[in-house]
């Protein structure tokens, strides 16, 4: 089974800065990786999948980077309401299963 | 508007069952492979279940694999997840989601990622 662990637990930044977010697995995933966005009282928002490509009307301060076994999402410059928790999910074909990270949360 | 709503959900008893319905209206429901997710207030995603648009694949976590079932009835644009055997750690709040590739991609057996997510519905397993 494929573990996702993502770093750091906690994030405190100030609006305008720059958000790096590392989820890394315990073994490869070639690019089989998504990223999610959820605020409080919320389902989760697809943010990245396959790694770098972003859902449909995510802006594009959103991005994603990775291969293999280290990813990484980057926002550009944090706007007020990205502050909220990400996680990380990857995919696997056999035995068919999602597997998430544990997540990090991304605060004032 | 694409829409999940998931209904079902409730207070029941350890080691009783209970069956999660996910309606989808807006998309074409049996081209996709559907998934429940649930979360622990507080506490991380998991992902518990999911089928391909043909229910040809299920894949199940290994914490419910042998007590859940997911099925679904693509004449009725309806998603289901059959708990029995329930404990207490199964409490939580139970999403309904889309897959995000369609079954033309690929073999259409496997699952992928999800873009569309229902409000959830609680479940919780207390005596």
């Amino acid at each position: 089974e494929i573990v996702l662990t993502q770093s750091p637990a906690t994030l405190s930044l100030s609006p305008g800065e720059r958000a790096t977010l590392s989820c890394r697995a315990s073994q490869s995933v070639s690019s089989d990786l998504a990223w999610y966005q959820q605020k409080p009282g919320q389902a989760p928002r697809l943010l990245i999948y396959e790694a770098s490509i972003r859902a449909t009307g995510i802006p594009a301060r959103f991005s994603g980077s990775g291969y293999g076994t280290d990813f990484t999402l980057t926002i550009s410059s944090l706007e007020p309401e990205d502050f909220a928790l990400y996680y990380c999910q990857q995919r696997s074909n056999w035995p068919p299963a999602l597997t998430f990270g544990g997540g990090t949360k991304v605060e004032i | 508007e694409v829409q999940l709503v998931e209904s079902g959900g409730g207070l029941v008893q350890p080691g009783r069952s209970l069956r999660l319905s996910c309606a989808a209206s807006g998309i074409n429901f049996e081209d996709y492979a559907m998934h429940w997710v649930r979360q622990v207030p507080g506490k991380g995603l998991e992902w518990v279940s999911g089928i391909s648009w043909n229910s040809g694949t299920t894949g199940y976590a290994d914490s419910v694999k042998g007590r859940f079932t997911i099925s679904r009835d693509n004449a009725k644009n309806s998603l289901y997840l059959q708990m029995n055997s329930l404990r207490a750690e199964d409490t939580a709040l139970y999403y309904c989601t889309k897959d995000t590739r369609t079954k033309y991609y690929g073999s259409g057996r496997y699952f992928y990622f999800m873009d569309v997510w229902g409000k959830g519905t609680t479940v919780t397993v207390s005596s």
